[in-house]
């Protein structure tokens, strides 16, 4: 069974800083990979997602991510954050049954 | 903006009460899914619809019944539901149904929240 693991539960950066939210999921196949971005009291939004390809993928808002197999990584990065920014952020991954499934998210505050 | 569309946002039901959550997309698309949201947790899957059938019901109570009339729309039936039932919970869609391809990302709405007094 797949599983997503985000080591991190809560990230705190400075406006202006730069942002990585660390992922790292278990999956026996080629995984299809997905990062989310809740505000509170709403739902989710895609950032991101990877399927084949270029390793580097360009999602909105400027994040970006990078899916390295060898470490079965996909690690969110933004260089410079907003105030907008702060929020909760979920890796997830697509499998067999049209399952997504979750990792348990990271929370990211934005000092001014 | 969501492309997907739930309503009501908010509920507040007694135990004894029958309710239901209605979601609606116009983008085509053949799968439709229900997931319940705990506060700072992760969305956990309840149902998943391709092709108006229910494909993945993930042991969910009896108290909850999916429904999806047409292409376009997906209700959850709640009847006799606890306290512990109280969440978010979250309808979404994607393009393609189970058992083809997993590339196509799911596209939520902004969740009804519910209160189970």
């Amino acid at each position: 069974a797949q599983s997503v693991t985000q080591p991190d539960i809560h990230i705190t950066v400075s406006e202006g800083a730069s942002l990585e939210l660390r992922c790292n999921y278990s999956y026996g196949a080629t995984p299809y990979l997905f990062w989310y971005v809740q505000s509170p009291g709403q739902g989710l939004q895609l950032l991101l997602k990877y399927f084949s390809g270029d390793t580097l993928v360009q999602g909105i808002k400027g994040f970006e991510a990078e899916f390295k197999r060898s470490q079965s990584s996909f690690n969110l990065r933004k260089p410079s954050v907003h105030w907008s920014d702060a929020a909760e952020y979920f890796c997830s991954i697509k499998a067999a049954g049209n399952k997504l499934t979750f990792g348990g998210g990271t929370r990211v505050l934005v000092k001014p | 903006d969501t492309e997907v569309t739930q309503t009501p946002k908010h509920l507040v039901m007694g135990m004894t009460n029958k309710k239901s959550l209605k979601c609606e997309q116009h983008m085509g698309h053949r799968a439709m899914y229900w997931y319940k949201q705990k506060a700072k947790k992760p969305p956990e899957l309840m149902f998943v619809y391709s092709y108006e059938k229910l494909s993945i019901n993930e042991s969910v109570p009896s108290r909850f019944s999916p429904e999806c009339p047409n292409s376009s729309l997906l209700n959850l039936h709640l009847h006799a539901l606890q306290p512990e039932d109280s969440a978010l919970y979250l309808c979404a869609s994607s393009q393609e149904p189970s058992g083809t391809a997993y590339n196509s990302p799911l596209h939520f709405g902004n969740g009804t929240r519910l209160t189970v007094t």
